[in-house]
């Protein structure tokens, strides 16, 4: 079945800075690619997905970038804000969005 | 569009025991999901029903545990004899069932056992 990695665990920038997150794949058949940010006690939140028919997607400071052939996919947030504080969930999705597999989470920690 | 409802938020109790939970999806979506989150880790797929009828369950969902959705609205899963292992977050979500949909997540039900 399908395997989802993510990097960093962890992830500390100053405020302004731009963090990066990466993740990998490994059902050549996904083609579907949702991050979702989750705060403290609160259901992880859809914040941009991308499917497999674009290369990259952009959402105010927010992108996703994906390469199908390597079989990776990042998130790029610019001009970092405290707010943007939360552990970040990638995934991946074959069959057409019916069961997500997520990776294992990313907590971002934006110091002021 | 009032999101995902999960009820109770926070359920504590012995070992042994029974526990339900119900999940009310956004109205428009005939896909719900049920994920189960240990903390620290990612979301883990259990079950998802395409209106009233459960379509497909992970190998995580052991004979302890069942999931109904009877009207094809709000759905709800039982935790029968529940274990220490059985303490974690139960999060549900919800989708329209065309191509590749989000699934929109409930702020989910922790289960903690004695």
């Amino acid at each position: 079945g399908e395997n989802v990695e993510q990097h960093p665990s962890t992830l500390s920038v100053q405020e302004g800075d731009s963090a990066v997150i990466k993740c990998t794949y490994s059902d050549s058949a996904s083609n579907y690619f949702p991050w979702y940010k989750q705060e403290l006690g609160k259901g992880p939140q859809l914040i941009i997905d991308i499917r497999s028919n674009v290369g990259e997607k952009k959402d105010q400071r927010i992108a996703v970038t994906l390469n199908k052939t390597a079989k990776h996919f990042s998130l790029h947030i610019t001009e970092t804000q405290p707010e943007d504080s939360a552990v970040y969930f990638c995934a991946a999705s074959t069959n057409y969005g019916q069961n997500f597999v997520f990776g294992p989470g990313t907590r971002l920690s934006v110091l002021p | 569009d009032t999101g995902v409802s999960q009820n109770p938020r926070h359920k504590i109790t012995k070992r042994g025991q029974n526990v339900t939970f119900r999940c009310d999806p956004i109205s428009e979506h005939n896909r719900l999901y049920w994920y189960r989150q240990t903390l620290g880790q990612g979301p883990e797929f259990l079950t998802y029903f395409q209106n009233e009828a459960q379509l497909e369950k992970s190998r995580l969902l052991s004979d302890r545990f069942s999931a109904e959705r009877p009207k094809g609205s709000f759905s709800t899963l039982e935790i029968q004899r529940t274990e220490q292992g059985d303490s974690a977050m139960y999060l549900c979500a919800s989708s329209l069932a065309t191509v590749n949909q989000p699934q929109h997540f409930g702020d989910g039900t922790r289960l903690s056992i004695l």
